[in-house]
């Protein structure tokens, strides 16, 4: 099975902050990754597609780059709904894993 | 507009079966794979099981092979999780996810908690 592992674990930034989180696959999985958004009490939301891919409606904001094994998810300037918790997930092969997720606070 | 509505959850007794359904619209569900994903309290998302637009192809999370089954019924949009010799480690909000092979899963539903306690 492909692991997946996230850092930080958790962060807290300020509004205007341009953060990053990072993402490992324990092997390539090319360009097939995701990037979900989850606020409390709320079902997950697709950020990212594709390693790079912004679905409609999703802020410019928001920015992904990698492939192989090292990806990373950018914020260019944080907003104050940015707030939740982030997931990467590989949809390269089954099981579909998901990585263990960045807890973002703002300040 | 994509709409998934989970329901089934509930408290069940360890040891005990219980059935999920999904009821899609506003796409063309007979021509999409679906997923179930879960995720415990206050844990992270864990991709439980797969099913092919037609309902021939199968797959499932170790944790739950042999005792889960993913089922769909095209002709009535919904899909199914059969969930038999239920443990507390599934206990969960489980998700019912729109989503097809390589992609990403686009389109979740609200969930539907299952608790698994005597």
């Amino acid at each position: 099975d492909i692991q997946m592992t996230q850092s930080p674990s958790s962060l807290s930034a300020s509004v205007g902050d341009r953060v990053t989180i990072t993402c490992r696959a324990s092997q390539s999985i090319k360009h097939y990754l995701n990037w979900y958004q989850q606020k409390p009490g709320r079902a997950p939301k697709l950020l990212i597609h594709a390693a790079t891919n912004l679905p409609t409606g999703v802020p410019s904001r928001f920015s992904g780059s990698g492939s192989g094994t090292d990806f990373t998810l950018t914020f260019t300037s944080l907003q104050p709904e940015d707030f939740g918790t982030y997931y990467c997930q590989q949809s390269y092969n089954d099981p579909y894993t998901f990585g263990p997720g960045t807890k973002l606070e703002i300040k | 507009q994509v709409q998934l509505v989970e329901s089934g959850g509930g408290v069940v007794q360890p040891g005990r079966s219980l059935r999920l359904s999904c009821a899609a619209s506003g796409f063309m569900f007979s021509s999409y794979a679906m997923h179930w994903v879960r995720q415990a309290p206050g844990k992270g998302l864990e991709w439980v099981a797969f099913t092919s637009y037609d309902g021939f192809t199968e797959y499932y999370a170790n944790s739950v092979k042999g005792r889960v089954s993913i089922s769909r019924d095209n002709s009535r949009n919904t899909l199914y999780l059969q969930m038999n010799s239920l443990r507390s480690e599934d206990t969960a909000v489980y998700y019912c996810v729109k989503g097809q092979p390589g992609g990403p899963f686009d389109n979740w539903g609200q969930g539907t908690l299952v608790t698994v306690s005597s």
